[in-house]
């Protein structure tokens, strides 16, 4: 079982729709949360971090985050065509006394017109 | 924006030949990062380093060597490249020793190898 899993897609939405990606993780022990936006071709680039159970807002973006539940979501709302990219979930899990950042396969998303 | 080069972006080479690529930043981050990605698949961390004279291997297994003399400095070498080393190296840093799990990761814009 991988560490942090994400479905690879793609994810079709509408434009202007709701874009719902999730993400899971194994280690109980895992502590801070990203969500990184890569387009094709390019680095990833950080749309959120979140640290404690809840929701995290910033403009078009809500980050949730259920510890008890290992799950991570990113909601994307009023989507845009320049949204579509991949969406990679990290999470930091412990491992010797310290924290290895880890990242999912990455979902596809892509808003059409 | 992050302040974090990688040199060369693109480098097309012959087998056997040995290779370094290059990676600083300005940040004052101690920690540093190696990711290998190939095109449409997933970011796999090759190397790490938590602070000078400090380096560890990731997840995925690799024949590369890094080190780390320097703060912000943290190149990765290949001393005999071959064809299956062909990919994506990705350099990341982010924040400072002590500052705890909560680190956000600033990413270099990669150096793209192909090995003939």
């Amino acid at each position: 079982q991988k560490e942090v899993e994400q479905n690879s897609g793609p994810l079709s939405v509408p434009e202007g729709a709701i874009a719902s990606l999730n993400c899971t993780y194994s280690d109980r022990g895992s502590q801070s949360f990203f969500w990184y936006r890569q387009y094709s071709g390019k680095s990833p680039e950080l749309i959120m971090s979140i640290y404690s159970n809840g929701d995290k807002e910033d403009g078009r973006f809500t980050a949730q985050l259920n510890k008890a539940s290992q799950y991570v979501s990113l909601l994307i709302r009023d989507s845009q065509p320049s949204d579509s990219a991949t969406y990679l979930c990290a999470v930091n899990v412990p491992s010797g006394g310290s924290y290895i950042p880890t990242f999912g396969r990455g979902t596809s998303l892509i808003v059409h017109p | 924006e992050a302040d974090i080069y990688q040199t060369p972006r693109y480098l097309v080479i012959g087998t056997g030949k040995k290779i370094t690529l290059e990676c600083s930043q300005t940040m004052g981050h101690d920690k540093m990062y190696w990711y290998q990605q190939d095109p449409g698949m997933e970011l796999h961390l090759i190397h790490y380093s938590y602070g000078v004279n400090s380096t560890e291997k990731g997840d995925l297994s690799s024949e590369s060597t890094v080190s780390r003399i320097r703060t912000e400095h943290f190149p990765l070498t290949l001393e005999s490249a071959r064809p299956s080393h062909t990919s994506q190296y990705l350099c990341a840093s982010s924040g400072r020793r002590g500052t705890g799990a909560s680190n956000i990761q600033y990413f270099g814009a990669g150096t793209r190898l192909s090995v003939l």
